[in-house]
């Protein structure tokens, strides 16, 4: 079945970029996604990409795709104390029933000052 | 606008007790999902609907059940409750297949005791 891995947990300095990296084995994914959660509340999705793009970027936030590696990442510039939080990676795939979801475990971001 | 909502937010249920956990968007999305958030992971998707009167399983359906018998409701139903219930329980519905975004509820936090 479709699996998503990231990596446990990231330490940035306020100020820095931020990266996070995923990835995962559905070759027929056609959506991936990244998704905030901050403690104690429900997951608000920041951006995603389509499986034909390689790059998006919006505002602080930029998704690159390697289709052939199945690699996703997201970087997040100028990184703020405001983005300290979990960080979920999620792929779709189109013909999946349902277009259900499979999430990554979470990157857990702490931003020092 | 409420967007996804769910009740309660919190409960203590008993080995053995059942519980209904509550979840309507008023979004007139046709998709609906449970998910269970277990602690330091992500989520993993229970049952699905793409429609009033149409359900299936998820990765884990096992303990749980639903029923939609209208497009607004969603509610997840736990017989005989275990200890590896406890969780966080996350309600989410777009609008169809290939709409990008899955909104999220805030959550319910169950523990089994």
């Amino acid at each position: 079945g479709e699996d998503v891995e990231q990596s446990l947990f990231l330490s940035v300095r306020e100020g820095d970029s931020s990266v996070i990296n995923c990835t995962y084995t559905d070759s027929s994914s056609t959506y991936l996604y990244w998704y905030k959660q901050e403690p104690g509340a429900g997951l608000q999705l920041l951006t995603y990409i389509f499986s034909n793009m390689d790059m998006k970027q919006d505002q602080r936030l930029t998704v690159l795709l390697n289709k052939k590696d199945k690699h996703l990442s997201l970087r997040i510039a100028d990184t703020q104390t405001g983005d300290s939080a979990i960080y979920f990676c999620a792929e779709s795939a189109f013909k999946a029933a349902g277009n259900k979801l499979t999430f990554g475990g979470g990157t857990r971001v702490l931003v020092k000052p | 606008n409420a967007g996804v909502t769910q009740t309660p937010k919190f409960r203590i249920l008993k080995i053995g007790q059942s519980m209904t956990l509550q979840c309507t968007q008023d979004m007139n999305h046709n998709y609906m999902y449970w998910y269970r958030q277990d602690p330091g992971m992500g989520l993993k998707l229970i049952y699905y609907s793409v429609g009033a009167g149409i359900t299936d399983k998820g990765e884990v359906p096992n303990g749980y059940n639903v029923s939609r018998s209208t497009t607004e409701d969603f509610p997840l139903r736990l017989e005989l409750a275990a200890p590896s219930q406890t969780s966080v329980y996350f309600c989410a519905s777009r609008t169809g297949p290939g709409e990008t975004t899955q909104y999220f509820g805030p959550g319910t936090r169950l523990l089994v005791l």
